[in-house]
Order: structure tokens, then sequence, then C-alpha cells
């Protein structure tokens, strides 16, 4: 099975700053990576599939990048609507593996 | 109005059982794959089940759960035998997104909340 991990954790940061979130897979997962964004009591968004292409509605502050073990979602500047819970997934093999979620919170 | 709307969910013993249903709504059901992830409470994300052209589990849950669909009811189950209580947690109904060859989800439905205990 491919291990994500997210990093880092919890990120602090005020609106309008650029928040970038990291996602390393323990092999490669090519641009078979997703990232989605949960807020409290609500299912997962969709954000950014193959690595780096953004889903229907997304605003452009979401930018998906890189490819193989390491994948960053930037976001260029926070709105308060952002801080939320952020996911990547790898659906390059079976099974479909989860990052532990990285919290972006308000400074 | 496109959705998925689960039901099913509950209260059960260890060792029980439980059928949680998904139903669609505002797309045409039978011709995307369909999928089960569920959440723990205060966890994250964990993918159980897909049933496309074929069916795929974890290894959590390999042998215990059924995933099936009823094209003509727009339906999605998921069958949840010989449950433990690490089996608590949210269940999602999730449609992959019609993108060749792309395993991410684009529409999830609310939930259903399944509590495993004696």
């Amino acid at each position: 099975e491919i291990v994500m991990t997210q990093s880092p954790a919890t990120l602090s940061m005020s609106p309008g700053e650029r928040a970038t979130l990291s996602c390393r897979a323990s092999q490669s997962v090519g641009r078979n990576l997703v990232w989605y964004q949960q807020k409290p009591g609500q299912a997962p968004r969709l954000l950014i599939y193959g690595a780096s292409v953004r889903a229907t509605g997304i605003p452009a502050r979401f930018t998906g990048s890189g490819s193989g073990t390491e994948c960053t979602l930037t976001i260029s500047s926070l709105q308060s609507e952002d801080f939320a819970v952020y996911y990547c997934q790898q659906y390059d093999q079976w099974p479909y593996t989860f990052g532990q979620g990285t919290r972006l919170e308000i400074k | 109005d496109v959705r998925l709307l689960e039901s099913g969910g509950g209260l059960v013993q260890p060792g029980g059982s439980l059928r949680l249903s998904c139903a669609a709504s505002g797309f045409t059901f039978g011709d995307i794959p369909m999928n089960w992830v569920r959440q723990a409470p205060g966890k994250g994300l964990e993918w159980v089940s897909t049933i496309g052209d074929n069916t795929y589990y974890s290894d959590s849950v390999m042998g215990r759960f059924t995933i099936s669909r009823d094209n003509s009811k727009n339906t999605l189950y998921l069958q949840m035998d010989s449950l433990r209580a690490d089996d608590t947690a949210m269940y999602y109904c999730a449609r992959r997104i019609k993108v060749s060859g792309t395993g991410a989800f684009d529409l999830w439905g609310q939930g259903t909340t399944v509590t495993v205990s004696s």
C-alpha cells in the first residue's frame, strides 16, 4: 500500500497570505493525485485532480503542482472560507490511500 | 438536482450487520464507478470500496463488506458484516469524476453514521 504523508499537520496563517501544503508518497504516484478540502460537518470537496487540474468551479487561487513522490497545494491569497482541513489522495494503485490531512487555521 | 443521499446507518453490536444505501439523482448513475469512503470520529478519510467494471476493497474490510449497485434504482449499497468497533465512522458514498483513468471523487453524499458498540 502507498502511504501518503502530509505536512505540516497544522498550518496557522492569516487571510491574504500564501499557504503551501505538502503531500509525500512512499512511492511514485506519477500525477495520479487529488486534493480535497473539508470543513467541519461537511463532506469533502474536490479541489484538484491529476496533480494540477482544478475541478469545476474551483477558484484560480488554488494551484496543484508536483509529481512522483512530492506534490504541493498552494493557495495564493487566503480567504476566510479557505480555513479547513485539506487531504491528498493517490489513485495510482489499489488501494486508494489518503494522507492524514493538514489543518489550515486562522492565525 | 445532482445529489447522493446515504441511509441505513445506526447503532449495531460487534459482530452484527448493516446495509448502507446511497440513492443517486440528477446524473446517469449506471455509467460511473461509485465508491464508499469513511471517516472515523475526529480522524481522516479512508477509502473503503469501489465498484466499476470490477470491485475493489481496502484490506481492512476485505471479506466482511460487499459493495453492489442496482442501476435500475440508481442506488449503491454497502453490505457490512462482522462489524467491529473500529468500523465506527461516518460513511460517505462518492462518485468518481467522469475523466478517464482518474480516481478522484467529485460528488459526495452527506454521509451516514455507523456506530459499532455493545
